[in-house]
């Protein structure tokens, strides 16, 4: 059973160009959710996803960023316009339910995607 | 929601018993305490998660005393591998709609 999968590993964007992050959860997954990790810094939520429905943005800057979970393929952290303070580690997780770590349930993270803006 | 403190870096050795102790003074009658572990330029690994007294598996133990404000994870016999930030989360059913609140964590180092 694979785990978490992102892609591209690392991403080179020049400010003002868009930047897509893929996440393919677990299997049988259906839970999604979004962090980041600014150097030097701890994991920050962004957004939870569950298919084709966002169900908690609130971590989620109010401009420029956006996600999806369609019902088919990957969920996409879409980073719009960017800018160096977008420089960070984007991490995906999953999980089975939505219990936010209870037990049984935890989340299980990608290898993350790096995002460097020149 | 429940805040955790925890030592910002602990030094050890190899084959030593580290314990890292997470302090959660507001946790909630229905949080659990999370552990999980994250090296250089990798997604955080779940080790462990307990409701009270005491969880054991592989990796790790989890203490949890009577009135649950703190908790201590113990690696028993630690090696070089071992050396990665361990997070210490408080969070339950429901209560922060899946979403894993993280602090920033105790950079542990194990020394040959």
């Amino acid at each position: 059973n694979a785990g978490v999968m992102q892609n591209p590993r690392h991403l080179v964007r020049r400010r003002g160009q868009e930047a897509r992050l893929r996440c393919s959860p677990m299997k049988g997954h259906s839970h999604v959710y979004w962090y980041r990790q600014l150097p030097e810094e701890g994991l920050k939520f962004m957004v939870y996803l569950q298919k084709e429905n966002i169900i908690d943005e609130s971590g989620m800057p109010k401009e420029r960023f956006s996600a999806e979970f369609p019902k088919e393929g990957p969920s996409i952290l879409r980073i719009q316009q960017v800018v160096r303070g977008d420089s960070a580690a984007y991490f995906c997780a999953s999980s089975q339910d939505s219990s936010g770590g209870a037990l049984g349930n935890e989340q299980f993270f990608g290898p993350g995607t790096r995002l460097t803006v020149l | 929601l429940a805040k955790t403190t925890q030592p910002i870096s602990m030094d050890s050795y190899e084959g030593q018993e580290v314990n890292i102790t997470c302090s959660h003074n507001n946790i909630a009658t229905n949080d659990y305490i999370t552990w999980y572990q994250q090296f250089p330029s990798q997604g955080p690994r779940f080790i462990i998660q307990g409701y009270k007294t005491k969880v054991t598996n592989e990796v790790a133990s989890l203490f949890i005393p009577a009135d649950r404000k703190s908790s201590t994870l113990s690696l028993p016999r630690v090696s070089l591998s071992d050396t990665a930030v361990y997070y210490c989360l408080v969070g339950g059913r429901g209560n922060q709609g899946g979403k894993l609140i993280f602090g920033q964590g105790t950079e542990l180092s194990v020394k040959p």
